[in-house]
C-alpha cells in the first residue's frame, strides 16, 4: 500500500497486560514518529526514529513504554503493565528526512487502545 | 515549551460559506506549520505545510497564512461543502526540538450542513 499502515486498529486489554502496536511506514521514509492522542485532544509526541536510531524518546510517559525499529522500517510500540490512563489512540507518522522543515508527515489511521 | 491554541473549538455553518480557522503558537522559532484534517476514527491527512520562510500556501479551496512574528496562522476555506466536515488540526515544528517533532493544537471541529 501507499500509506502508513498500523495494526491492530483496535486493541482491548485488561489492566496489567502488555500490548504491542505495529507501524509500517511508507517505503523509503527515513523518519518515523509515534504520537498519543487522548479523546478530544491533539496528538502528543512520544518518540522519534531516524532509520533504526531512536533519536528522541523524551515524550514517552514512563519506563513502561518502549519503542523499537530494528531494521529501519517497521516499528513497534510496546506498553508493559498497562494502566487505564494508557487508553488513547496511538498514531504513527513517517516522512522523508527533514533537512529544513520542508517534509510533511504522513499519518496512519492509528490504533485505538482501551484498557479495562 | 511550545503551546498551540486553536479557535474556535467548534464551528457549524451552512454550505457555501467562507470560513476562517485560527491557530496561535507561543514560540516563533519554528521550522514550519502544518494544517491537518482528521475524520472520525481516522488518522491525520496533511492539507498544507508552510515553511518558516513562507507567508502562505494554497491548495484548491484552502489557503493558509503564517505570521511567524505574531505567532499566528489562519486556514481559510472557500465555499464550504458538507464533505469539509471534520476536525482541523494545526501543528508547528519547533526549532528548539527534534527536527520534525510536531506540537499540536486541540483542533477545530467543523460541521458544514447542506
Amino acid at each position: 500500500g501507499a500509506g502508513v499502515s498500523q495494526s491492530p486498529r483496535y486493541k482491548v486489554a485488561k489492566r496489567g497486560q502488555d500490548v504491542a502496536l505495529r507501524c509500517d511506514p511508507i517505503s523509503g521514509h527515513v523518519s518515523l514518529f509515534w504520537y498519543q492522542q487522548a479523546l478530544g485532544q491533539g496528538p502528543e509526541f512520544l518518540t522519534y526514529f531516524q532509520n533504526e536510531a531512536q533519536l528522541d524518546k523524551s515524550g514517552l510517559p514512563s519506563d513502561r513504554f518502549f519503542a523499537e525499529r530494528p531494521e529501519g522500517s517497521v516499528s513497534t510500540l510496546k506498553i508493559q503493565r498497562t494502566q487505564q490512563e494508557d487508553s488513547a489512540v496511538y498514531l504513527c507518522a513517517s516522512s522523508l528526512l527533514n533537512t529544513g522543515g520542508n517534509q510533511p508527515q504522513h499519518f496512519g489511521d492509528g490504533t485505538r487502545l482501551s484498557i479495562l | 515549551k511550545q503551546e498551540v491554541t486553536q479557535i474556535p473549538a467548534a464551528l457549524s455553518v451552512p454550505e457555501g460559506e467562507n470560513l476562517v480557522l485560527n491557530c496561535s503558537f507561543t514560540d516563533s522559532a519554528i521550522y514550519n506549520l502544518q494544517w491537518f484534517r482528521q475524520d472520525p476514527g481516522k488518522g491525520l491527512t496533511s492539507l498544507l505545510l508552510i515553511q518558516s520562510s513562507q507567508r502562505e500556501q494554497t491548495s484548491g479551496r484552502l489557503n493558509a497564512s503564517l505570521d511567524k512574528s505574531s505567532g499566528r496562522s489562519t486556514l481559510y476555506i472557500a465555499a464550504s461543502q458538507p464533505g469539509d466536515s471534520a476536525t482541523y488540526l494545526c501543528a508547528v515544528g519547533d526549532r528548539g526540538s527534534t527536527l520534525g517533532r510536531l506540537y499540536f493544537g486541540r483542533g477545530t471541529q467543523l460541521t458544514v450542513w447542506p
